[in-house]
């Protein structure tokens, strides 16, 4: 069981919106650590989506959205499509681990 | 480009060595973490540890410490993760990535493109 809790599935159809949370503790998210998230495909790399809680890398459309507030955060996706169909990820640091941690992970299903 | 490639899928029965590499390119490697991050079969990623190149400075996840070695040469830009003796419960992909940021509030911006381990007998 990993300390960033994540709900193991969400699903919308083309062209709404989904959120995913990540729900953590005061020894990560609340102890002031950044959150930074993750698309995955099996088979594949992981890529970056959001890091420092709300800062995406330029190759990644504004669709993508982060915040946090409290011990938890949340990845917003506006404007669903298919091609984002994939598992997601959160990631902190945790003092009472010495390290960082990553969620459980998410899967995320278009309908 | 930032680019990390890792090398080939390894089948290994248990209690046999292994060593795996994750090759950089496009950046200045020394000054750059690089991180491990195992993913089981059907599983999510956990993060194993992480080293920083220019002094070999090391932080494993406490459920690795002791399990696997990190390493890293920076005459070839190639940082490594290596087991003495290998068990079936290390079957796994295993995924290098390059981490940005400072202090505690890393990050990881590019990814190698994972390195599959079989460990069967």
């Amino acid at each position: 069981q990993s300390v960033l809790t994540q709900p193991p599935s969400v699903s919308g159809a083309p062209g709404q919106r989904v959120t995913i949370s990540c729900t953590g503790s005061h020894s990560n998210i609340g102890a002031g650590y950044d959150v930074h998230w993750y698309q995955h495909l099996p088979g594949t790399a992981p890529k970056l989506l959001i890091f420092g809680n709300n800062n995406r890398p330029s190759r990644v459309p504004d669709r993508f959205s982060g915040s946090k507030s409290g011990t938890s955060a949340s990845l917003a996706i506006t404007g669903l499509q298919a091609e984002d169909e994939a598992d997601y990820y959160c990631q902190s640091y945790d003092t009472s681990l010495s390290g960082w941690v990553f969620g459980g992970g998410t899967k995320l299903t278009v309908l | 480009e930032v680019l990390l490639v890792q090398s080939g899928a390894e089948v290994k029965k248990p209690g046999d060595s292994l060593k795996i590499s994750c090759k950089g390119s496009g950046y200045f490697f020394p000054s750059y973490w690089i991180g491990w991050v195992r993913q089981m079969p059907g599983k999510g990623l956990e993060w194993m540890g992480i080293i920083y190149p220019a002094d070999s400075h090391t932080t494993y996840s406490p459920s690795f410490q002791g399990q696997v070695i990190m390493s890293a040469d920076t005459s070839t830009n190639t940082a490594y993760l290596q087991w003495r003796s290998l068990k079936a419960s290390d079957t796994a992909m295993y995924y290098c990535a390059r981490g940005l940021g400072s202090g505690n509030q890393n990050w990881f911006d590019a990814w190698g493109q994972g390195t599959l381990v079989t460990v069967s007998s």
